[in-house]
């Protein structure tokens, strides 16, 4: 089946510094690729809609100048999040699509990022 | 407004069979996942319902009436690796996937 991992799985920094986190899809390519964040105990919230080569879009309330989304290629996409603040400590999951709009989207095993 | 309606939480024994409901309110409609979410991980691929009827897949199988709005998914032979969060998440006209918060299933032996 195909994979996509993430990467780091988890990390801490402190607040004001930057994070960047990786999504690759392993072994197919990645027209579309997705990024999530989780509460605990909530629904996964989505981020931006990524494609390969062009600009992210990004969902009604995500700051797109806090929250830098870059897809450079069809198996690369990063999630970079600029001076972070504890309120931004979270489960960020990244997810990539293949083909059609309705594919199934395969999901990273997520980045629980702490910010102290 | 767009809506997703599943119970918070269920409790099953092992060995039996639960079906966990799910009934969704979206602007247009392109088909329903279910996905398997244990805690602290991502979610799994479970199912995917474009047409009503019933789609089986080994222990799981999952259930589709449009005009309802309503889908289910059943899991039987229970075992304590079942024990997750199921969500249900339809696609809506843009082919975006609408989220709930999920119903945490607890296996007890």
């Amino acid at each position: 089946g195909a994979v996509v991992s993430q990467h780091p799985s988890r990390v801490i920094c402190k607040s004001g510094t930057s994070v960047k986190i990786e999504c690759r899809s392993l072994d197919f390519q990645a027209t579309t690729m997705f990024w999530y964040r989780q509460f605990p105990k909530k629904s996964l919230m989505l981020m931006a809609t990524s494609n390969e080569g062009s600009k992210a879009t990004y969902e009604q309330g995500v700051e797109k100048d806090k929250f830098l989304i870059n897809h450079a290629s069809l198996t690369l996409s990063t999630l970079t999040v600029t001076s972070a603040h504890p309120e931004d400590s979270s489960f960020y999951i990244c997810s990539a699509s293949a083909g059609t709009s309705e594919s199934e989207q395969y999901f990273g095993p997520g980045t629980r990022l702490t910010v102290t | 407004g767009q809506n997703i309606d599943q119970p918070t939480e269920m409790t099953a024994t092992e060995g039996a069979i639960v079906q966990i409901n799910c009934t969704y309110q979206t602007s247009g409609f392109n088909g329903l996942f279910w996905y398997q979410q244990h805690a602290g991980e991502a979610p799994t691929f479970l199912s995917y319902n474009v047409l009503d009827g019933l789609e089986e897949k080994g222990r799981f199988s999952s259930f589709l009436s449009r005009s309802k709005g309503y889908s289910y998914l059943l899991l039987k032979e229970l075992q304590m690796k079942d024990s997750a969060s199921y969500l249900c998440a339809p696609l809506d006209s843009n082919y975006q996937l609408i989220w709930g918060a999920g119903t945490k299933l607890i296996i007890k032996p």
